[in-house]
């Protein structure tokens, strides 16, 4: 079983609450990833992280923010959820090197009514 | 945009019987990875297969290369009611660090 958690698993808010979607990997990874996927869609790249106070943007233009304080941790929180934010969010994490695939965890499935 | 694009998008089969699905990119790769998405899950890593391999093998999965034609296949040989997910192609557009992932093919085992 993956060693990467994401909390929590279902989330409903309202429009306007912020909201911070946990992600923890216990494999000491340098990467981190989030993607967002609405259902039976591709993947799409928000954030990633390339190690400890380092963190980018992906191709996907994302209203959210990602933090990268600790290795194991890389939250993302959004500020004032809309319901276009309704999707579902899948952290991964991957070794420094090439050539290692993604380790991703359960995801977060976000609705926002 | 580097995304690679699954074909079939879906495809129904019987237990026992192959599945093949392709994946087409469009530039250069250092490597291609296959992935597997349970319905609501995260997707679990299947084979990694770089830019000057041609043929890769783990179990009952068999992963092409072309780089001629930007190209892969995933072969499941006898397959199981359990193979039943959605199957993602992801790409490294060259740079070894992020990958794009395709639309994926979700298969249907039936038993």
């Amino acid at each position: 079983e993956a060693d990467i958690y994401q909390t929590p698993r279902y989330l409903v808010i309202g429009t306007g609450k912020k909201i911070t979607l946990e992600c923890s990997q216990t494999m000491g990874h340098d990467k981190m990833y989030w993607y967002q996927q609405d259902p039976g869609m591709e993947l799409h790249l928000i954030h990633y992280s390339y190690g400890v106070n380092s963190t980018e943007k992906g191709d996907l233009s994302s209203e959210s923010t990602v933090s990268r304080i600790r290795t194991e941790h890389f939250p993302l929180t959004l500020e004032s959820a809309r319901p276009s934010h309704t999707s579902q969010y899948l952290c991964a994490s991957s070794e420094s090197l090439q050539g290692y695939g993604y380790t991703f965890g359960s995801g977060t499935r976000l609705t926002v009514v | 945009s580097q995304q690679g694009e699954e074909d079939p998008q879906a495809l129904s089969i019987q237990e026992g019987e192959n599945a093949t699905m392709n994946c087409s990119y469009k530039t250069s790769i250092n490597n291609l990875q296959w992935y597997r998405q349970n319905s609501g899950r995260g997707l679990v890593h299947l084979i990694l297969i770089r830019s000057n391999e041609r043929e890769k093998h783990s179990g009952r999965l068999r992963v092409t290369l072309d780089t001629s034609k930007k190209s892969s296949s995933l072969l499941i040989t006898a397959s199981r009611a359990a193979d039943t997910a959605s199957y993602f192609c992801a790409t490294d557009a060259g740079t070894g660090n992020q990958f794009y992932f395709g639309t994926g093919t979700s298969l249907t085992v039936i038993p």
